[in-house]
């Protein structure tokens, strides 16, 4: 069965610097995957996602995506955090019909 | 409106009372979806329309649960007979086509249920 696990449920990180949130997927075929952002109050937008075409995809606010198929994972980066980063990311993932499968989701905390 | 809206964005319900709660999706988008998202969790799939009909309903946690889009737009998911565990977040989210692998959804903001 396919499934995304997000390996922090929090990250930290000073504004300006690195971020990094790792999320790997299990799947007996190539996965879409996407992740996906949750300000407070606000409904889930879309940062970004890979349907097999290039693997390194970027997204929106500079964040971008590696799928790598021999670690199977699909972590995301951005090379200067900001403020106004500070939310809950979800990794997904499609079952290539219609049923959308989240991860436990990774609240990123930025510091001034 | 341009997005996915839902309504009421907070219900207070007392245990054992009926709940509806409605989604309206961008005009013209096939498919729509449910998730229940409990404090600290991510979305948990509840169920699937492509128009009227409702392809998926696997992920509705017991027979209290109803979810119904009768013309193909507009959806309520409605809880009888509520229970303190039945508290979360309703998203609702709907997509232009019918599935597939890049198919993005957009969100609306949520109900969130509170059971007493």
């Amino acid at each position: 069965a396919q499934s995304v696990t997000q390996l922090d449920s929090h990250v930290s990180v000073s504004e300006g610097t690195p971020v990094l949130l790792r999320c790997n997927y299990s799947s007996s075929y190539s996965p879409s995957l996407f992740w996906y952002v949750q300000h407070p109050n606000k409904g889930l937008q879309l940062l970004l996602k890979y349907t097999s075409a290039a693997t390194l995809v970027k997204g929106i606010n500079g964040f971008e995506a590696e799928f790598k198929k021999s670690e199977t994972s699909f972590h995301l980066t951005k090379p200067s955090a900001h403020m106004s980063d500070a939310a809950e990311y979800f990794c997904v993932t499609n079952t290539g019909g219609f049923k959308t499968i989240f991860g436990a989701g990774t609240r990123l905390f930025v510091k001034a | 409106g341009a997005g996915v809206s839902q309504s009421p964005r907070y219900k207070v319900a007392k245990r054992g009372q009926d709940v509806a709660l409605r989604c309206d999706p961008i005009s013209g988008h096939v498919s729509l979806f449910w998730y229940q998202q409990a404090l600290g969790q991510g979305p948990e799939f509840l169920t699937y329309f492509q128009n009227e009909a409702q392809l998926d309903k696997s992920g509705l946690p017991s027979d209290r649960f109803f979810a119904e889009r009768p013309e193909g737009s507009v959806s309520t998911l409605k809880i009888q007979r509520t229970q303190q565990e039945d508290s979360a977040v309703y998203l609702c989210a709907s997509s232009l086509r019918t599935g597939g692998r890049d198919t993005e959804a957009f969100f609306g903001q949520g109900t969130r249920l509170t059971v007493v």
